[in-house]
């Protein structure tokens, strides 16, 4: 199994520039998590999902919108990328619901110039 | 308050040392707390869950007290190994998201 994994692992863009996340997991996890993580501000919860067809917003969810079209993959989109997003993303996926382990993809590192 | 807070840190100790690190968080009604470990650049992991009865795994052992609305994590004999940050994470409420505290940094010294 390979878990979770994301791509691309690094990115540039330029701002104003859109683009698309992936986080794909292969453990039949209902639950998948998109967040970010920026210096001296811990992992912040952007959008989530408790099933295929299914999100909700997190703790920080302007400027990104999400899809989970299919279970095993939940994408991340940037419409109009600013600086404020530069950040490392971390996927997420769980069996259930808040009880249960959540296992992490390696993080894409994005920075918006 | 905040939901969940931790000391960032950092905590150096040398080897073989003890250390400790509390979370408290804000939810009376919370239900699930778990410490998990992240290390330089990488992606979080779970290192343990917290009972209410407390639990030990090898070196680690940690412990919940409800009445003080806290976490704790105690590390025996610390290796260079366990260099990392110490994430709490706490279940809020029902079946929202777990909520994850800034972490706390540990170095060990040789």
């Amino acid at each position: 199994n390979a878990g979770v994994t994301q791509t691309p692992k690094f990115r540039v863009l330029k701002t104003g520039q859109s683009m698309t996340l992936l986080c794909a997991q292969d453990m039949n996890h209902e639950y998948m998590y998109w967040y970010r993580q920026d210096p001296g501000m811990g992992l912040r919860l952007i959008h989530y999902s408790v099933g295929e067809g299914t999100t909700a917003k997190g703790e920080v969810p302007d400027g990104y919108n999400v899809s989970r079209l299919k279970k095993q993959n939940f994408l991340l989109g940037l419409e109009s990328a600013a600086p404020s997003q530069t950040s490392v993303y971390f996927c997420a996926s769980s069996y259930s619901g808040a009880e249960d382990t959540q296992y992490f993809g390696p993080g894409t590192r994005l920075t918006v110039l | 308050r905040k939901e969940v807070e931790q000391d960032p840190g950092p905590f150096n100790v040398p080897e073989g040392a003890t250390v400790a690190f509390n979370c408290t968080y804000s939810n009376s009604a919370s239900q699930s707390f778990f410490w998990y470990r992240q290390d330089c650049r990488k992606e979080p992991k779970l290192l343990m869950s917290v009972y209410s009865s407390g639990n030990e795994d090898g070196r680690f052992t940690a412990q919940l007290n409800r009445a003080s609305q806290y976490i704790s994590l105690l590390i025996r004999d610390s290796k260079l190994s366990d260099s990392a940050t110490y994430l709490c994470v706490v279940n809020m409420l029902g079946n929202t998201p777990l909520v994850f505290g800034k972490g706390t940094r540990l170095s060990v010294i040789a």
